[in-house]
């Protein structure tokens, strides 16, 4: 089975360029996750997607960041205008759908992006 | 407690030392634990979701432990060798299913 993956590993962009971000999910997982982890700090939630919809956005930062998830399967983020403290890895992660709460698995990261902004 | 933290921050220990880490979080709102292991530029991989008081869940060297009540868990790992260096990442899971990190626990085994 494949894992989720993430594209790119890396980018360096100049602050005010645009980047986008893709993560394709584990096949069939509903649930799609955005995480960040600027250095020194914690990993911190910003998404969570069900299958297309925005189940949760409340960790995005403001409105130069935009994720999308068109048809239920890869999901892209987009920082638009990029700024110095955008900076940090970009993990994505999914689950599967249709289990309660406590259900005990885990979630699958991606690898990240590293975004770097100059 | 408000927020996931763990202690130490980091850990040097020599091959073949037992070690152990702490994840204290709050205990309401609680639906799961989980632990990762995670080297920088890999995937944080899965090592344990826990849910119940009392769980404990073992593979391999590493075994961990779980407390609701007073909200802690133990990370443990026996006799370690080098490829066990890598940050160890602890997170609760609440009614809303996401994941709510602490700092991780950096460890560095020397041979």
């Amino acid at each position: 089975e494949a894992g989720v993956t993430q594209f790119p590993s890396h980018s360096v962009i100049e602050k005010g360029q645009t980047v986008t971000l893709r993560c394709d999910p584990i096949s069939g997982h509903d649930n799609l996750y955005w995480y960040r982890r600027v250095m020194g700090k914690e990993i911190k939630f910003l998404l969570h997607f069900v299958k297309e919809s925005k189940q949760d956005e409340s960790g995005m930062p403001n409105n130069r960041f935009l994720a999308e998830r068109t048809g239920g399967t890869y999901s892209t983020l987009k920082v638009q205008p990029a700024e110095l403290e955008d900076s940090g890895v970009y993990f994505c992660a999914s689950s599967p759908g249709g289990a309660g709460r406590r259900a005990p698995y885990g979630y699958t990261f991606g690898s990240g992006t590293r975004l770097t902004v100059v | 407690i408000l927020n996931v933290e763990q202690s130490p921050q980091s850990l040097h220990v020599q091959e073949g030392d037992s070690t152990n880490f702490t994840c204290s979080f709050p205990s309401s709102n609680f639906y799961a634990l989980h632990w990762y292991r995670w080297e920088t530029a890999k995937s944080p991989e899965a090592l344990f979701v826990m849910t119940l008081n009392g769980d404990e869940k073992k593979k391999g060297r590493i075994s961990a432990t779980l407390n609701t009540k007073e909200g802690y868990s133990y990370l443990y790992i026996k006799g370690s060798q080098p490829e066990d260096s890598a940050t160890y990442l602890c997170a609760t899971r609440g009614s809303n299913y996401k994941l709510t990190f602490g700092k991780g626990t950096l460890l560095t085994v020397n041979p």
